[in-house]
């Protein structure tokens, strides 16, 4: 089967570094997703790791470990319009994305 | 350039009714996905389209459902006899096919069938 684990909220304060963990079983494996979704809007891309290791993107980094099915964001210097669900993916050897249930970071002065 | 469009951005149907959802991929992706979203929830896929052709109608959740890429550009999603259980957010997105083949997707449209 497909399944996709992540913490639904998390709580952080401005300024602060936060990490979201998400790990997954699926059947195929060609990538995994980070997306920032704001409230009512399109879930948006921030990073991709096909490899073991981590992705620097200024103040966000994904990390991703194939071997134990696991991946996290790192988001730095946290500012207020960070808060919005986080949504990891794994797309599928056809091409398809396969979500979370996403991760409702707020962010506190 | 524009991104992806979806119309109508809100949409309200009774039970029964047949409804059409309108997808506009970028220009010149070759691929095209539909997704569902229920409040709280990440993406569900539907289907994924690859120019004309249906390459994983896995996702569609039962015969109701219907989706068309004649031209291999715009998409349409057709659900006949609409349930109240088909209240969601449907996305689109689209990909290149080459390079990181990363999915932009369009702002959505909610579906309320009262």
């Amino acid at each position: 089967g497909q399944n996709i684990d992540q913490p639904t909220e998390m709580t952080a304060t401005e300024g602060a570094i936060v990490q979201i963990n998400c790990t997954y079983q699926t059947s195929g494996f060609n990538g995994l997703f980070w997306y920032q979704q704001h409230a009512g809007e399109a879930p948006t891309f921030l990073s991709y790791n096909v490899l073991d290791g981590l992705e620097e993107k200024g103040r966000f980094s994904s990390f991703l470990s194939r071997s134990k099915g696991y991946s996290y964001l790192l988001l730095k210097e946290l500012q207020m319009k960070d808060s919005a669900s986080y949504l990891c993916a794994v797309r599928s050897i056809g091409g398809k994305l396969i979500f979370g249930q996403g991760t409702e970071l707020s962010v506190k002065p | 350039g524009a991104g992806v469009s979806q119309t109508p951005s809100n949409k309200v149907t009774e039970k029964g009714k047949y409804v059409e959802l309108r997808c506009d991929p970028i220009s010149g992706h070759t691929a095209l996905y539909w997704y569902r979203q229920s409040l709280g929830q990440g993406p569900e896929f539907l289907i994924y389209f690859q120019g004309t052709g249906a390459a994983d109608d896995s996702g569609l959740p039962n015969d109701r459902f219907f989706a068309v890429r004649p031209e291999g550009s715009v998409s349409t999603l057709k659900i006949q006899r609409t349930e109240r259980g088909d209240s969601a957010v449907y996305l689109c997105a689209s990909s290149s096919s080459g390079g990181l083949n990363e999915q932009f997707f369009g702002p959505g449209t909610r579906l309320t069938v009262l």
